[in-house]
């Protein structure tokens, strides 16, 4: 069964607004987890890794003040969009990590931005 | 060059045929190896991990040859099921578990 989810799985808005993804580890307490991105046609590209107590590690080119990370819980992450643009419109999913080194992935969110 | 190569396909072929897709890394570093497939708009799932012996799960082999930083995956007695895009991934390891993806090799089996 699922190890990971998240809600919501599909998200419409309009320019401007914010949208808060959440993102729960079903079976396992997870002090990290991370947030990827993909566009269609792209390969998953890792956003953030999500810790839990601290502040999230965010790769190169992402803008830590435009995609807000809320690891308040062992089980809980939430991904907030801030100001969402058409060009933020994606595949959004999270995911955390296995006991080999491997990683446990969410249903994924769809972002649309009009 | 792409951290993380495989050629996007796709792949056309009948049911029952045997299917090999090939990956190639750049960081010798890289510690874990796995195959995931994704199904269209859905989420990655783990298939396997790749360790260096080989290793094999019923229909399905992988390989890992670190010398030549060349991975592979192979499928017999292919399904219409098993139509999918299929993710070559390394991890880093280390201090973070940050996985790299290749872009994915489309498969497609045809009754």
């Amino acid at each position: 069964g699922a190890v990971v989810s998240q809600h919501p799985s599909r998200v419409i808005c309009k320019s401007g607004t914010s949208v808060k993804i959440e993102c729960r580890s079903l079976d396992f307490q997870a002090t990290t987890m991370f947030w990827y991105r993909q566009f269609p046609k792209q390969s998953l590209m890792l956003m953030a890794t999500s810790n839990e107590g601290s502040k999230a590690t965010y790769e190169q080119g992402v803008e830590k003040d435009k995609f807000l990370i809320n690891h308040a819980s062992l089980t809980l992450s939430t991904l907030t969009v801030t100001s969402a643009h058409p060009e933020d419109s994606s595949f959004y999913i999270c995911s955390r990590d296995g006991l080999y080194n491997e990683q446990f992935f969410g249903p994924g969110t769809r972002l649309t931005v009009l | 060059r792409k951290e993380v190569e495989q050629d996007p396909g796709p792949f056309n072929v009948p049911e029952g045929a045997t299917v090999a897709f090939n990956c190639t890394y750049s960081n010798s570093a890289s510690q874990s190896f796995f195959w995931y497939r994704q199904d269209c708009r859905k989420e990655p799932k783990l298939l396997m991990s790749v360790y260096s012996s080989g290793n094999e799960d019923g229909r399905f082999t992988a390989q890992l040859n670190r010398a030549s930083q060349y991975i592979s995956l192979l499928i017999r007695d292919s399904k219409l099921s098993d139509s999918a895009t299929y993710l070559c991934v390394v991890n880093l390891s280390g201090a973070t578990n940050k996985l790299i993806f290749g872009t994915g090799t489309l498969l497609a089996v045809q009754p």
